[in-house]
């Protein structure tokens, strides 16, 4: 495997799941992105880690809550969603903190019943 | 307060001719630009970037424009290829927002045999 992958890459929950969703990067990049992307709308970065450690978090819902065990794995855990959180969900990585160009997964469209 | 904007939502061309997309922005402190092309299906991938000292920045077929007295960048694709049909993003980043990358909502290309 190459680059940035995603899984799944599409998911269907009811509001009360629970659900995760995965990341892994291939390029030995120190720092890894969540995005959202709904219908329309610009991508929205949702969370950046920097050697796995959190350094952003854009005042993103408690339902959703990321977790990074190393630079090479991030995960965005949600539970309790609601229909507009339907999305496009990317993920990200740059070999340094966010001034680096981004290099992005395929995505996993969520959808939420 | 969209910061970047891509007012087309959408550009047709015909296959061998120039594809112009365009970008404004209103954060004068930003003094870097990508642009990234996104496939159905797939994440966005970098296609090239230019930072502030230049005006210009060519790679290929794909040309960066900016003008930054008009707050303003453009991508020239020349000449346009079928293959090039996708959804054409450009992203911003700067000092006073954190490095992050700020987006526009995307242009629909779609080039024509």
């Amino acid at each position: 495997e190459t680059g940035v992958t995603q899984t799944p890459r599409h998911l269907v929950m009811g509001m009360t799941n629970k659900k995760s969703l995965k990341c892994e990067q291939h390029l030995g990049h120190n720092a890894m992105y969540w995005y959202k992307q709904s219908a329309k709308k610009p991508l929205e970065l949702m969370f950046v880690y920097n050697f796995k450690e959190q350094t952003e978090n854009n005042s993103v819902p408690s339902r959703f809550s990321p977790e990074c065990p190393n630079s090479s794995h991030l995960f965005l855990h949600l539970h309790t969603l609601q229909p507009e959180d339907s999305a496009l969900y990317l993920c990200a990585s740059s070999q340094g903190h966010l001034a680096d160009t981004q290099y992005f997964g395929p995505g996993t469209r969520l959808t939420v019943l | 307060d969209q910061q970047v904007k891509q007012n087309s939502p959408s550009l047709s061309v015909q296959e061998g001719r120039i594809s112009i997309l365009n970008c404004d922005y209103t954060n004068s402190m930003f003094d870097y630009f990508l642009w990234y092309k996104k496939y159905p299906a797939e994440g966005p991938t970098f296609l090239i970037s230019i930072s502030s000292i230049k005006d210009k920045n060519e790679d290929g077929r794909f040309t960066v424009f900016l003008n930054k007295s008009a707050k303003h960048l453009s991508l020239h694709i020349v000449p346009s290829q079928p293959g090039d049909s996708a959804v054409y993003f450009c992203a911003a980043s700067g000092e006073t927002s954190g490095s992050r990358l700020t987006f526009g909502e995307g242009t629909q290309l779609t080039v024509n045999p």
